[in-house]
């Protein structure tokens, strides 16, 4: 069965104190990994899809990166406006049944203080 | 613009009625998945769509029903709902799993 384990559960930060967030997953025939943010009572939003070891993505503050078996989220002198749910998610394995499953992870809340 | 929009955004019932929350999207993806999501659970996906008529299980799909009859609308159908069914659900399409997902505002619903 897919896993994806995320922490810490909750981070909280000082405006410009970088840190980065961890992503762990067990999934066969990996097709990608995605990050997606959430701020409360919204729906997540796509940040970045990455799909082979050593690939790398970034956007303003935050740069992911993935191993075989983990990718992180760096943020880089983050600013309050940062503050939300950081959730990953990875597909089902290509070669079984279920190949429209998605599991995701169970989220990082990121608080940064002013 | 695009978008995923759901209704009822707010849903407050009485156990054992029927209920439909819709989905609908207007960037013609061929996949659309539900997710429910509960606080130290994350989001659980419920069931999904990989195209019209063509829709399979998530993690959870005990007590729900879905169908796709065209391409943009995805209902969720609980047809006898219980307490254990209040949550959060987010509707999502993408063209392909594995590609960037749109999510709609969300449906917070409460069975009593």
């Amino acid at each position: 069965e897919d896993q994806v384990t995320q922490s810490p559960e909750a981070l909280r930060l000082q405006e410009g104190e970088s840190s980065s967030l961890n992503c762990s997953y067990t999934v066969s025939g990996l097709r990608g990994l995605f990050w997606y943010r959430q701020d409360p009572g919204k729906g997540p939003e796509f940040l970045f899809t990455l799909y082979s070891a050593g690939e790398e993505k970034e956007k303003e503050r935050l740069k992911a990166t993935l191993t075989k078996k983990e990718s992180f989220l760096h943020i880089t002198a983050p600013k309050p406006e940062d503050s939300a749910t950081y959730l990953c998610a990875v597909p089902a394995n290509a070669g079984g049944t279920s190949y429209g499953k998605l599991t995701f992870g169970q989220g990082t809340i990121l608080t940064v203080h002013p | 613009e695009a978008q995923v929009t759901q209704n009822p955004r707010y849903l407050i019932t009485v156990t054992g009625k029927k209920l439909t929350v819709t989905c609908s999207q207007n960037m013609n993806h061929e996949y659309m998945s539900w997710y429910r999501q509960d606080p130290g659970l994350g989001l659980r996906q419920i069931y999904y769509s990989m195209n019209v008529e063509v829709t399979d299980k998530g993690d959870v799909p005990e007590g729900y029903k879905v169908s796709r009859k065209e391409k943009r609308n995805f209902p969720l159908i609980l047809e006898s709902p219980s307490p254990n069914q209040t949550s959060l659900y987010f509707c999502a399409s993408s063209f392909q799993p594995t590609g960037k997902a749109f999510f709609g505002q969300g449906t917070r619903l409460t069975v009593v």
